[in-house]
């Protein structure tokens, strides 16, 4: 099992609907959760964190966490053209060793006119 | 603020030679870290530094190596290339660590052949 999942999608949503982005992790012992999106070409750009059980808005976005079914979600309403690109999930937490970032493959998100 | 810096954005090596990457974080950022992304395996962490310590380590050979320094600026080298390491080295900074928000730079390409 992978400690960071994600279905590669693609995911395909028309313009102007919700598109529902899931994550789901291995490790009860996770604290903080990240979405970043990252365009071809380009490196990943943060759009969303999340550290307590519930939801998050920030614009077009929410971040929602629930912390006993290991599940992470992005939702970004009124989709555009422009939010056509890579989602990532990340999820961070401690080690024995230390600190752990880890991130997911990856939903690519296509946004049709 | 200015973002994070990397240099140089494109390099092309051949087997068996070694390379430096640079990076600059964001001001007042004291946590470097680096990622190896290639689309097979996706986006993977090679270490962090905080305060000129290596802190954490991912599970990358000792051929992958990295420094920091007194102003925060990061460096890593990858000594005996092998085709296999071509790849995106990404670089982000963190005001706290690697369990919270990173923010990245644009990348150096590496190409080995």
């Amino acid at each position: 099992q992978k400690e960071v999942e994600q279905n590669s999608g693609p995911l395909s949503v028309p313009e102007g609907a919700i598109a529902s982005l899931n994550c789901t992790y291995s490790d009860r012992g996770s604290q903080s959760f990240f979405w970043y999106r990252q365009y071809s070409g380009k490196s990943p750009e943060l759009i969303m964190f999340i550290y307590s059980n519930g939801d998050k808005e920030d614009g077009r976005f929410t971040a929602q966490l629930n912390k006993a079914s290991q599940y992470v979600s992005l939702l970004i309403r009124d989709s555009q053209p422009s939010d056509s690109a890579t989602y990532l999930c990340a999820v961070g937490g401690v080690t024995g060793g230390g600190n752990k970032l880890t991130f997911g493959t990856g939903t690519q998100l296509k946004v049709e006119l | 603020k200015a973002g994070v810096t990397q240099t140089p954005r494109y390099l092309i090596k051949t087997r068996g030679q070694q390379v430096t990457l640079s990076c600059s974080p964001i001001s007042g950022h004291r946590s470097v870290s680096w990622y190896q992304q290639t689309p097979g395996q996706g986006l993977q962490f090679l270490f962090e530094y905080f305060s000129e310590t290596q802190r954490n380590k991912g599970n990358f050979p000792g051929r992958f190596s990295g420094r920091q320094f007194s102003n925060s600026r990061s460096e890593m080298n990858v000594s005996t290339l092998e085709l296999g390491d071509s790849a995106l080295y990404l670089c982000a900074s963190s005001p706290w660590g690697l369990a919270n928000e990173q923010f990245f730079g644009p990348g150096t390409r590496l190409t080995v052949l």
